[in-house]
C-alpha cells in the first residue's frame, strides 16, 4: 500500500493475558521500526528489521516483548502476560525513501486493565 | 533513552505569531528530522536537515542545524490554528550498519485564535 497501516486502532486487554499487535508497511520498504509512546511522552525506541539482517531489538523493555517480521513485509509486535505499564500508543514506521524521513502509521492504543 | 531534548516543552502563541522550538541531541548525526504529532497518534515527518547543512526551508517552516553545538531550531512563520500540535525533533544516526531513528520529548504548540 501507499502508507502504513496499523491494527488492531484501539486494544484494551485484561493484566496477563497476550496481545498481537500488526504493521503492514509501504509496499517495497525493507526497513521498519516499532516505537511506543506513553501518555504525554516522546518515542521510545523498540525495535528495527532492516532487510534480511537481524533485527536490533536492543529497545525492548523485557523478554515479554517480541516482535516478527514475515516475508520481508508485514510485522507482528507480541507482548506476552501484559501488564498495566504497558499501556501506551505503539507507532510503526517506514521509511519514506532511503534517507528522507519516515512515514508512520496511525498506532494502536493499548489499555491494560 | 531519549537522544533530543526539545525546548520549551509548551508554548502559548497567538495566531499569526512566529513560533520557535529547539531541540539538543547529543551525539553524531546524519540527519535530524521533525515530525508533527496532532491527538497522540501518528506522526507527520516536517523536514529532514542534513548534517552538512546549516538552513532548510519548508512553506512557512525554517530548520537550522549547528553541528557544533549539537542543536537544531525548528521556526514556524505566521502560525495558525491548524498548527496546533506537538513536535518532535528526531536524530538519524548509524549504529553498527544499523540506522537508528531516536526522538526528542517534544513541544506541546498551542495556537490561540
Amino acid at each position: 500500500g501507499a502508507g502504513v497501516s496499523q491494527s488492531p486502532s484501539n486494544k484494551v486487554t485484561e493484566k496477563g493475558k497476550d496481545v498481537e499487535l500488526r504493521c503492514d508497511p509501504i509496499s517495497g520498504h525493507t526497513a521498519l521500526y516499532w516505537y511506543r509512546q506513553s501518555l504525554g511522552q516522546g518515542l521510545e525506541f523498540l525495535i528495527y528489521f532492516q532487510g534480511n539482517s537481524a533485527p536490533d531489538k536492543s529497545g525492548l523493555p523485557s523478554d515479554r516483548f517480541s516482535a516478527e517480521r514475515t516475508g520481508g513485509s508485514v510485522s507482528t509486535l507480541t507482548i506476552q502476560r501484559t501488564q498495566q505499564e504497558d499501556s501506551a500508543v505503539y507507532l510503526c514506521a517506514s521509511p519514506i525513501r532511503q534517507g528522507e524521513g519516515y512515514t508512520f502509521g496511525s498506532g494502536t492504543r493499548l489499555t491494560v486493565v | 533513552s531519549q537522544q533530543g531534548e526539545e525546548d520549551p516543552q509548551a508554548l502559548s502563541i497567538q495566531e499569526g505569531e512566529n513560533a520557535t522550538m529547539n531541540c539538543s541531541y547529543k551525539t553524531s548525526i546524519n540527519n535530524l528530522q521533525w515530525y508533527r504529532q496532532n491527538s497522540g497518534r501518528g506522526l507527520v515527518h516536517l523536514i529532514l536537515i542534513r548534517s552538512n547543512e546549516r538552513e532548510k526551508h519548508s512553506g512557512r517552516l525554517r530548520v537550522t542545524l549547528d553541528t557544533s553545538k549539537k542543536s537544531s531550531s525548528l521556526l514556524i512563520t505566521a502560525s495558525r490554528a491548524a498548527d496546533t500540535a506537538s513536535y518532535f525533533c528526531a536524530t538519524d544516526s548509524f549504529f553498527f550498519g544499523n540506522e537508528k531513528l531516536t526522538f526528542g520529548t517534544g513541544t506541546r504548540l498551542t495556537i490561540i485564535p
